[in-house]
C-alpha cells in the first residue's frame, strides 16, 4: 500500500501525559498537512509543511502542540500535557501539488 | 474569510434514485472546490475537484459535481445511488495562498441509501 500511513491508529492517554503521532506521506509528495476532526465536524487545518519547512500553523495549534518534519519525509505531531479537549481524530494528508490532498486513516486520540 | 456550508446534516435516498448533496461556499478570489467521502473509522477519500474549466466535473464511483459561480454552489450528484454509497460526505474549499491550499471543510452530510 503506497498511501499515507499514520501510527498509531488509536491512542488512549491520561490527562497530563504527552503523546506523539507519526505520519508517513506518499513518498514523492513534498507537501504535508495535519488536520484535527472532532465528532460531528469537518476536519480543521492545524499546520502545513513544504519539505522540511513548517510554513503555517493554525491558531488551533496551542503552545502544547508541536510538529516536525525532519528531512522532509515523515512528520510527527506531539501534544504535551494533554487535556480532555484534545480528544479528536488527527488526520495527516500529503499532496504533490497545490491541488487535491490524500489523507491517511487518522489517529484517534482519547484523553481520559 | 473562507467558509463552506453543507445545509443538510443527513440525506436519505432510495437505492437506484438520483442523489444530491448540497454545498455552498464563500471565498475571495477563484475557488478550488473538492468533495471527499469518509467511511467509518477511515480517513477521507478524494472524490473530485473543480479547479477551472467545465462547470460539470466527474469523479470517482460515478459521482459528479456542478460548479455554479453565480450561486456559489458545488453540489455533489449521482444519477443512481447504491447502498454502498452510504457514508459521510465533506465539501471543501481553498484558495491558493503562498503556493499551497489549506482546505476549509464543511461540517459534513451523512448520506443514507436505503435498499
Amino acid at each position: 500500500d503506497t498511501g499515507v500511513s499514520q501510527d498509531p491508529r488509536h491512542k488512549i492517554t491520561k490527562r497530563g501525559q504527552n503523546v506523539t503521532f507519526r505520519c508517513d506521506p506518499i513518498s514523492e509528495h513534498n507537501r504535508l498537512y495535519w488536520y484535527r476532526q472532532t465528532l460531528g465536524q469537518g476536519p480543521e487545518f492545524l499546520t502545513y509543511f513544504q519539505n522540511e519547512a513548517q510554513l503555517e500553523k493554525s491558531r488551533l495549534l496551542s503552545d502544547r502542540f508541536s510538529a516536525e518534519r525532519p528531512k522532509g519525509s515523515f512528520s510527527t505531531l506531539e501534544i504535551q500535557r494533554t487535556e480532555q479537549g484534545d480528544s479528536a481524530m488527527y488526520l495527516c494528508a500529503s499532496s504533490p501539488t497545490h491541488h487535491e490532498q490524500y489523507f491517511g486513516p487518522g489517529t484517534r486520540l482519547t484523553v481520559t | 474569510a473562507q467558509s463552506v456550508a453543507q445545509p443538510e446534516d443527513q440525506v436519505n435516498v432510495a437505492e437506484g434514485n438520483p442523489l444530491t448533496v448540497k454545498c455552498t461556499y464563500s471565498v475571495s478570489g477563484n475557488p478550488y472546490l473538492f468533495w471527499y467521502v469518509q467511511y467509518p473509522n477511515r480517513g477521507l477519500q478524494f472524490l473530485l475537484k473543480y479547479i477551472t474549466g467545465d462547470n460539470l466535473v466527474k469523479g470517482s464511483y460515478g459521482f459528479e459535481a456542478e460548479f455554479n459561480k453565480s450561486q456559489t454552489s458545488f453540489h455533489l450528484k449521482k444519477p443512481s445511488a447504491l447502498v454502498s454509497d452510504s457514508a459521510l460526505y465533506f465539501c471543501a474549499v481553498s484558495s491558493i495562498s503562498g503556493g499551497y491550499n489549506k482546505l476549509i471543510f464543511g461540517a459534513g452530510t451523512r448520506l443514507a441509501v436505503h435498499p
